[in-house]
């Protein structure tokens, strides 16, 4: 069974930083595209970056390009997202997600981890 | 920057028959764009229901269909069961730098 667990998240003050991880198993996890999404409660989702198999192919969307970055370690399945400089309206609930193969993006989703950026 | 539209919401009757679409800002979707359809409730993750246009996941239920219509994607739940009330989004493959990009999510009511 494919399970993705986030973890790492919390209250941050504008302009802080935050690592949100994600533990994935039931899978192998270097074969497959990983994505993080984002969506403020209530409102819609966003997807935010995303990471090839190796770790060596990485997109974000314009809003957090120079102030996020996303990772990956296949040795030990786990997906990582540093967010800096972060801002108010970073605040969210960050879900990790995996792919299900080629073109199909977003397949498997974790529970969220929220991130808050209040002062 | 490409902007996803879909419907805010709508309404339909149990055993009815709805159409959802998803538009892109700019130009008209085609099966390049690996179109993706999402359901999500109050509380939990979004669950994945359509991708690539119109393939099912095996946990999609047979009610649930995908298709290009009219330059957009669509979404067709035929025989409306009061449990898929909930918020549904798709999901676009906009290319360049911006990889994906989700629409608004459309509210449906089963009423």
């Amino acid at each position: 069974e494919v399970q993705l667990v986030e973890s790492g998240g919390g209250l941050v003050q504008p302009g802080g930083s935050l690592r949100v991880s994600c533990a994935a198993s039931g899978f192998i996890f270097s074969s497959y595209w990983m994505t993080w999404v984002r969506q403020v409660p209530g409102k819609g989702l966003e997807w935010v970056a995303n990471i090839n198999e190796d770790g060596n192919v990485k997109g974000y969307v314009d809003s957090v390009k120079g102030r996020f970055t996303i990772s990956r370690d296949n040795a030990n399945n786990s997906l990582y997202l540093r967010m800096d400089s972060l801002r108010a309206e970073d605040t969210a609930i960050y879900y990790c997600t995996r792919a299900g193969g080629p073109w199909a993006e977003s397949v498997y989703w974790g529970q969220g981890t929220l991130v808050t950026v209040s002062s | 920057q490409t902007v996803v539209t879909q419907e805010p919401s709508l309404t339909v009757s149990p055993g009815g028959t709805v159409t959802l679409t998803c538009a892109s800002s700019t130009e008209a979707v085609t099966s390049d764009f690996y179109p993706s359809w999402f359901q999500q409730k109050p509380g939990q993750a979004p669950r994945a229901l359509i991708y690539s246009t119109s393939n099912k996941h095996s946990w999609t239920p047979a009610r649930f269909s995908g298709s290009l219509l009219g330059g957009k994607a669509a979404l067709t739940l035929s025989g409306v069961q009061p449990e898929d009330e909930a918020e549904y989004y798709c999901l676009l493959h906009c290319g360049g730098a911006q990889a994906w990009v989700f629409g608004g999510g459309t509210k449906l009511t089963v009423l």
